[in-house]
């Protein structure tokens, strides 16, 4: 079993949707989480990190559930811009463990 | 621009022959990351340095594969005899400029493509 799993879409929305990611983890010892962003044939760059309570930045919003171990990205009011593989992302020790992304296509 | 610049872009080579990247990391920072991406897959952990001293090596990383870090600043990961599997995108980080340790936040080069013919 991977210790990230995600669903490697590819997800179509159009735009001003709203899409939702999940991921879930084989370690549950695991503390730190985030959500990565990378753009075709580009590096991955750090999207936001995602704590126990819930946080928004805009228009993403990242959850946790600890007891089941799943971790969420939700977008609202899909841009664009927003296309890309987005990266669920567990912090190891001293290295950070990727899923394998789930593809978001917005179209117009 | 993350401040992590790696070398070469891009390589073609014919299997079985050795290939070397380089990766100058932000400066002065301690730590460095060697990981390794093919197509639809996230990036996976190979190697890190802590200095020159290189700390964890996966399992991904074979013996054909060797990673130096000589003065603590830029690195290099060699590949001998090269394999039509080892195609990817090798992919070098930094943590965070100004933490020691690695909170979260890695960033990446644009990495050095890799077709093995």
């Amino acid at each position: 079993r991977k210790e990230v799993e995600q669903d490697p879409g590819p997800f179509n929305v159009p735009e001003g949707a709203t899409v939702a990611f999940n991921c879930t983890y084989s370690n549950s010892a695991s503390q730190s989480f985030f959500w990565y962003r990378q753009d075709c044939r580009k590096e991955p760059k750090l999207l936001m990190s995602v704590y126990s309570s819930g946080n928004e930045d805009g228009r993403f919003t990242a959850q946790l559930n600890r007891a089941s171990q799943y971790i969420s990205l939700l977008i609202r009011d899909s841009k664009l811009s927003d296309s890309a593989t987005y990266l669920c992302v567990v912090r190891g020790t001293d290295k950070l463990i990727f899923g394998t992304g789930t593809r978001l296509q917005v179209f117009p | 621009d993350t401040g992590v610049s790696q070398d070469p872009r891009h390589k073609i080579t014919k299997r079985g022959q050795n290939v070397t990247f380089r990766c100058d990391p932000i400066s002065e920072h301690n730590r460095l990351y060697w990981y390794r991406q093919t197509l639809g897959q996230g990036p996976e952990f190979l190697t890190y340095f802590q200095n020159e001293a290189q700390l964890e090596k996966s399992r991904l990383l074979s013996d054909r594969f060797s990673a130096e870090r000589p003065k603590g600043s830029f690195s290099t990961l060699e590949i001998q005899r090269t394999e039509q599997g080892d195609s990817a995108m090798y992919l070098c980080a930094s943590p965070r400029p100004g933490q020691e340790y690695l909170a979260g936040e890695l960033f990446f080069g644009e990495g050095s493509r890799l077709t093995v013919l």
